[in-house]
């Protein structure tokens, strides 16, 4: 079965800068979740889908980033304009039930 | 904020068994106790769960106490590739549209040691 898939792996940008992030979940995963992973520091939960909808997006900083999952799919996320702070792993992860959650490998993003 | 404490840091020799702690004393009812590891440069990857019995599968053995405030995940014959952050959480388990979160604190880093 394929795994969570990440694009692009890594990235680099300038602060004040756009950047965006795709996902695509495991084949059937209704809930897919986006994660913020600071060097050092678990990952914190940026926002869910349960297909195409938003659940919870109470920790997504709203005036610059943003998530969308047209077609209940695929998800991209952006961040614009971006901060030296949005330096970060930005992990995705799906579940069929929204038991068990699993990851893909992650983008790094370098702000300078 | 997470609602388990671990030790920041462990380590143990290649082929012996590696005994991770975790302390969840504000545990609910409710609550199931999970683990995930992070292997460098790669996303959480999950590892075992439970309530209040032992369980054991391929990777791992998890042991929790009677009382359900402590809890230890037990890697049976270490090797390198086990070499990674082991991240213990409490979470409900339950199928509901806002989900139940993974609250990640920041883990115990293993080193597998040759």
């Amino acid at each position: 079965e394929a795994g969570v898939a990440q694009s692009p792996r890594y990235k680099i940008i300038e602060k004040r800068q756009s950047v965006a992030f795709w996902c695509n979940p495991i084949s059937g995963h209704a809930t897919l979740y986006w994660y913020q992973q600071i060097l050092g520091q678990g990952p914190k939960l940026l926002i869910q889908f349960q297909n195409n909808g938003v659940v919870d997006d109470s920790q997504l900083p709203k005036d610059r980033f943003s998530a969308e999952r047209l077609k209940g799919v695929d998800s991209t996320l952006k961040i614009q304009p971006a901060k030296l702070e949005d330096s970060a792993v930005y992990l995705c992860a799906s579940s069929l039930d929204e038991t068990d959650q699993f990851f893909g490998p992650g983008t790094r993003l370098t702000v300078l | 904020d997470a609602k388990t404490t671990q030790p920041p840091s462990m380590d143990c020799a290649e082929g012996r068994a590696a005994n991770l702690p975790c302390n969840h004393s504000t545990i609910s009812g409710n609550e199931y106790v999970y683990w995930y590891r992070q292997i460098h440069s790669q996303g959480p990857q999950y590892i075992i769960h439970g309530l209040k019995n032992n369980e054991t599968n391929e990777m791992a053995s998890l042991i929790i106490t009677e009382d359900r405030k402590s809890s230890t995940l037990i890697l049976p014959h270490a090797t390198l590739r086990d070499t990674a952050v082991y991240y213990c959480i409490v979470r409900v388990r339950e199928r509901k549209s806002s989900g139940d979160k993974l609250t990640f604190g920041t883990g115990t880093r293993l080193a597998v040691r040759p």
